[in-house]
């Protein structure tokens, strides 16, 4: 079946302006994490969603970050004013059980913020 | 806190031998999960191989296996005869059982020579 996908693939946003990432999970998959990998960097965990709970955003770095996810499924990361510091890969993943489960991450999407 | 340590920021190997990459860590939990994903050029992070902490044995996914040393806190993974797809970023990653988040390593890049 088809896993998880990312759009778009790459933005280049002027310092600023507000950009939208969204993440299309596997169906099924309950569970929905967002990170961030800067470059030569491990990821970062910035958001999780399970279900119908309240998401945990103890990770996102700021309130200009956010993020939603809409019927349980498809998933947008919104950073607002963005910052140079903003440029990095930003990773979604999915899996079935919320717990210790299999992560399945999609291509990412590569932010550049001049 | 949890910790992921993997001491080697760069490896290289010929095609076809054997090559190990290092991973420990730290943690007072009895029950984890380890992961070790593969990130090639494309940024698509791939799940090379898991263990769950209670099980001695040790993971085996076709040439890749891993040496889980629990009272050392060790999880080296073992890539034999090595191919030039294999070339990528390995991240070594931990999850408490109770917990969905994945503690990362900071990466090993490896390098194929054909």
């Amino acid at each position: 079946g088809a896993g998880v996908s990312q759009s778009p693939s790459n933005k280049v946003t002027e310092k600023g302006k507000d950009v939208e990432l969204r993440c299309d999970p596997i169906s099924g998959h309950t569970a929905l994490y967002w990170y961030r990998q800067s470059l030569g960097q491990g990821l970062e965990f910035l958001i999780y969603f399970q279900g119908n709970s309240a998401p945990d955003k103890s990770g996102l770095p700021s309130d200009r970050f956010s993020a939603e996810r809409t019927g349980g499924s498809v998933s947008t990361l919104t950073i607002q004013r963005t910052q140079q510091e903003d440029s990095a890969v930003y990773l979604c993943a999915s899996s079935l059980a919320p717990v210790a489960d299999t992560q399945y991450f999609g291509p990412g999407t590569r932010l550049t913020v001049l | 806190a949890q910790t992921v340590t993997q001491s080697q920021p760069e490896m290289s190997v010929q095609e076809a031998e054997t090559v190990t990459l290092s991973c420990t860590y730290d943690t007072s939990e009895s029950d984890y999960y380890l992961f070790w994903y593969k990130q090639p050029p494309s940024r698509q992070m791939i799940l090379v191989i898991r263990q769950e902490a209670y099980k001695q044995q040790n993971a085996t996914e076709n040439r890749f296996s891993v040496n889980f040393q629990k009272a050392a806190k060790s999880f080296s993974l073992k890539i034999s005869d090595s191919q030039l797809g294999d070339a990528a970023m390995y991240f070594c990653a931990y999850s408490m059982d109770s917990n969905y988040q994945l503690i990362w390593g900071a990466g090993t890049k490896l390098i194929i020579k054909p």
